[in-house]
């Protein structure tokens, strides 16, 4: 399967806790994206990330990324109750038109 | 910014019935479109892509199929559906070229009883 991985498959925490989700890939990539998926709803992007870089921050979000692990990880600081829903990672694939997805981290965060 | 629109939300069709999922897209041209299955708590499994009218890229062929008649549309399709077709749906955008994000309709939920 070319499907990346997600680690946490779930992750629980309390309001105000950081949340630490994983992402690893297969291939060479060309950008690693997040989005946030709320229950049966279509896809919100969060924060993009080149391969080129090593790390970014948006508001409450900070992703990083290895590209020599094939790996990123998500921290979403101070979380807050309407942060639950479910986190994806996303790869475009470098020499092909594939955007591919990781199988996600489910998160609920506790007031 | 690009808006995806997708049609039905919700669809429940008997076993061995067609399926004629359509999206479209405004607010951009040339785009490269995707169409997505996501089972219940599960990722999304890339099922095909297109990078313009008439060119599709099958991931999974299965039983489904796909097309892209105009540019900005793009329509998943199935003879005879099976219970194995039932999920959600998920249409997107993607400009490769550009170091953009997708872009997604809101989805189909499946059901096929």
């Amino acid at each position: 399967s070319q499907q990346g991985e997600e680690d946490p498959q779930a992750l629980s925490i309390q309001e105000g806790e950081n949340a630490t989700m994983n992402c690893s890939y297969k291939t060479s990539i060309n950008n690693l994206q997040w989005y946030r998926q709320n229950s049966g709803r279509g896809l919100v992007h969060l924060i993009l990330i080149r391969s080129n870089e090593r790390e970014k921050h948006s508001g409450r979000l900070r992703v990083t990324l290895d590209t020599s692990k094939k790996s990123s990880s998500l921290l979403i600081t101070a979380s807050r109750a309407a942060d639950t829903a479910s986190y994806f990672c996303a790869t475009s694939t470098s020499g092909t038109y594939k955007y591919i997805f990781g199988t996600g981290t489910r998160l609920k965060v506790l007031a | 910014s690009q808006t995806i629109h997708q049609w039905p939300a919700t669809l429940v069709q008997p076993v061995g019935s067609p399926l004629s999922l359509e999206c479209t897209v405004e607010g951009t041209s040339n785009p490269n479109l995707y169409w997505y299955r996501q089972a219940a708590g599960r990722g999304l499994q890339l099922l095909f892509y297109s990078v313009g009218i008439g060119q599709i890229s099958s991931e999974v062929p299965q039983n489904l199929s796909a097309s892209r008649p105009q540019d900005r549309q793009f329509i998943l399709s199935s003879k005879k559906l099976l219970l194995s077709d039932s999920g959600f749906y998920l249409c997107a955008s993607f400009w490769y070229t550009q170091n953009t994000e997708a872009f997604f309709g809101q989805g189909t939920r499946l059901t096929v009883v």
